[in-house]
């Protein structure tokens, strides 16, 4: 069964680096996401993207986030300027298509740990 | 907005007996809803949806659900657990209006015991 995979699986970094966190969607998926979720609290939306494109961002997606698509099947979260508060796992995810009745397909996640 | 909401954070449960972990939502349009599982070091994996039709779903590794309109309840079932369902279960809503923005509740922790 195809999936999505994400690395790497665990990502330590200094506070103010720089961090990419990167994910490959199933090849047949046109809409990504990023998840994250601090130790202990809920699976938080972070933004959606569709045709080299941001769909949709939530309050956290502020201008520290960044996402792309560099190639035919990377995609790519960057993280400008870290800050202790980012530590948390990160999943990505895709679906088909972007109506809500087309689930989302979730990797492994990266966990990230600033110091 | 969305919101979703799981009353027990955490459930134990003897190998054998039945479960049920329970979902309520909130919206102000018509839903679709999910319930993922989530493995020790493992990402989260879709264990059931409901669309539309018929109320009761019926999911991978023995589980099914109901939802309910009414109750604005969508309750995790399994008449009998093994060890290996211990693990952490997220229900999560979206709808046709939000991009597709998944709103997770904060996860149920399934701990069976021998």
């Amino acid at each position: 069964e195809p999936e999505v995979t994400q690395t790497p699986s665990h990502q330590v970094t200094q506070m103010g680096q720089e961090v990419i966190l990167r994910c490959v969607p199933i090849s047949n998926h046109l809409y990504f996401y990023w998840y994250r979720q601090i130790l202990g609290q809920k699976v938080e939306f972070l933004v959606s993207f569709y045709n080299n494109e941001i769909s949709e961002k939530s309050e956290i997606f502020d201008d520290q986030f960044s996402v792309e698509r560099p190639d035919g099947s990377n995609f790519t979260l960057k993280i400008r300027s870290t800050k202790l508060e980012d530590s948390a796992m990160y999943f990505c995810a895709s679906s088909e298509g972007p109506k809500g009745n087309q689930p989302q397909h979730f990797g492994d996640g990266t966990r990230l740990s600033i110091l | 907005a969305q919101s979703v909401t799981q009353l027990d954070s955490q459930v134990p449960v003897f190998e054998e007996a039945p479960v049920e972990l329970r979902c309520n939502y909130s919206s102000s349009v018509s839903v679709y809803l999910f319930w993922y599982v989530q493995y020790p070091n493992q990402g989260l994996q879709l264990l059931l949806k409901y669309l539309s039709g018929s109320t009761l779903v019926k999911g991978i590794n023995g589980f099914e659900a109901e939802f309910n309109k009414s109750q604005t309840s969508f309750h995790l079932r399994k008449p009998s657990v093994h060890i290996s369902d211990t693990a952490e279960y997220f229900c999560a809503v979206s709808d046709n209006n939000a991009g597709n923005m998944l709103t997770f509740g904060g996860g149920t922790r399934l701990m069976v015991k021998p």
